[in-house]
Parts: structure tokens; sequence; C-alpha cells
């Protein structure tokens, strides 16, 4: 089992829908979860922390399940600059560095 | 605000040069990145380093060496370039290697 799936995408949605992605993480004892947001041709950045008790930012909503090893991004009203591609990353046990996944295309079409 | 720069955006170069990519964070982080990244395979980790002149392979560390002689900058080195060692070179900082990571923006380097 890889360390980090997410599914490719990509995902087409229309303007006002609202996208859910999902990830899955093989080690359990994985302590950071966070999803990144990259741009076309840009590096990737921080888009928000993934708690144990889930959090939301505005449109945005992160969940963890510890229990299945999934983490959820889920996007509500989606407006054509959320277009991107959506990195789940988690974090090794240890001092060691954070494990990126490949990554979920979004494409939000007026 | 974290600043993670790097020293070129765009870079050619010809097979064998040895090539020089830097990185400079000024937010006085322990931890130094470097990845490449390629359509398909996502981000790869390249070396890392935890502490001025130590260092760590990370997941392909064949045909790279790094260098860190002060706290704030982290040099990756392509010793004889490739042109499989064509990619876009993203370096990284962060406080704690589990902590969020914050990016420079990234070197495209093509070797022809």
């Amino acid at each position: 089992r890889k360390e980090v799936e997410q599914d490719p995408g990509p995902f087409n949605v229309p303007e006002g829908a609202t996208v859910a992605f999902n990830c899955t993480y093989s080690n359990s004892a994985s302590q950071s979860f966070f999803w990144y947001r990259q741009d076309c041709r840009k590096e990737p950045k921080l888009l928000m922390s993934v708690y144990s008790s889930g959090n939301e930012d505005g449109r945005f909503t992160a969940q963890l399940n510890r229990a299945s090893q999934y983490i959820s991004l889920l996007i509500r009203d989606s407006k054509l600059s959320d277009s991107a591609t959506y990195l789940c990353v988690v974090s090794r046990a240890g001092n060691t560095p954070l494990v990126f996944g490949k990554g979920t295309r979004l494409s939000v079409i007026a | 605000d974290v600043k993670v720069t790097q020293s070129s955006r765009y870079l050619v170069k010809r097979t064998g040069e040895k090539v020089f990519l830097e990185c400079v964070q000024d937010m006085d982080h322990e931890n130094m990145f470097w990845y490449r990244q390629d359509p398909g395979l996502g981000l790869r980790l390249i070396y890392f380093s935890y502490d001025v002149k130590m260092k760590e392979k990370g997941d392909i560390p064949e045909g790279y060496s790094v260098s860190r002689e002060k706290k704030e900058r982290f040099s990756l080195i392509l010793e004889s370039a490739s042109t499989n060692q064509t990619s876009m070179y993203l370096c990284a900082s962060s406080w704690m290697a589990g902590d969020e990571q914050y990016f420079g923006p990234g070197t495209r380097l093509t070797v022809t």
C-alpha cells in the first residue's frame, strides 16, 4: 500500500457545486495532516491543517478518520479560482519529513 | 510571512555540466528540503537537512548532492547533469521535519 493515496482526478465541476476529495494513508503512527493547494506551474501552498476534531475555514472543511486512516477535504460553493491540484500530506513517525500525495486535480467550470 | 527564495526560476544547462541550485529561507527554520516534481510522479524528496552541515538522503538522492554551510541556505548540486534530471526543483523549509513546509517558487531546469 502506498504511503499516501489520492484519486488523481480530474474532477470537473460547475461553479457553485460541492466537491469532496478523499485521501488514505498507510502509517497508523502519523500525527500531522495537511491539505496543500498547487496552482499550475506554481509551488504548493498550505491550504489547511487537519485536526482530529475536524476543522473548517470558510468554504473548506477538512476531516480526519484515524480508525480508517483517511482524510477528506470538502469544498462548498466552488469558485473558478478553486481550480488547482490539491495535495494530501501526512507526517511519518518521529522527526522525519512529510509524505506528499500525488494530488487531485480540480477544474471548476463556468 | 515565511519567505523561501530560489536562485533561478528557469535554467537551461548542457549534459555533463555541474549545476548549482540555491535556496534561502528567512524564518530561522531548522529543516530544509529539496524535491523534484514531474508530471504523474508527484513530489519526490531528494535530500533534506535538519541542521547546519547535516544532511539526509531522501527517496531519490542518486545523481545529486547537497550543501548546508549556513542555517538559512541549502544548495542542491547536480555533479554532472543528465537529460533525465530535467524537472521542476522545489525547495522547502520547516521548523520540525513533521511540521508544515513552506516552499520556494521552484526552478524549472532543462538539461539538453
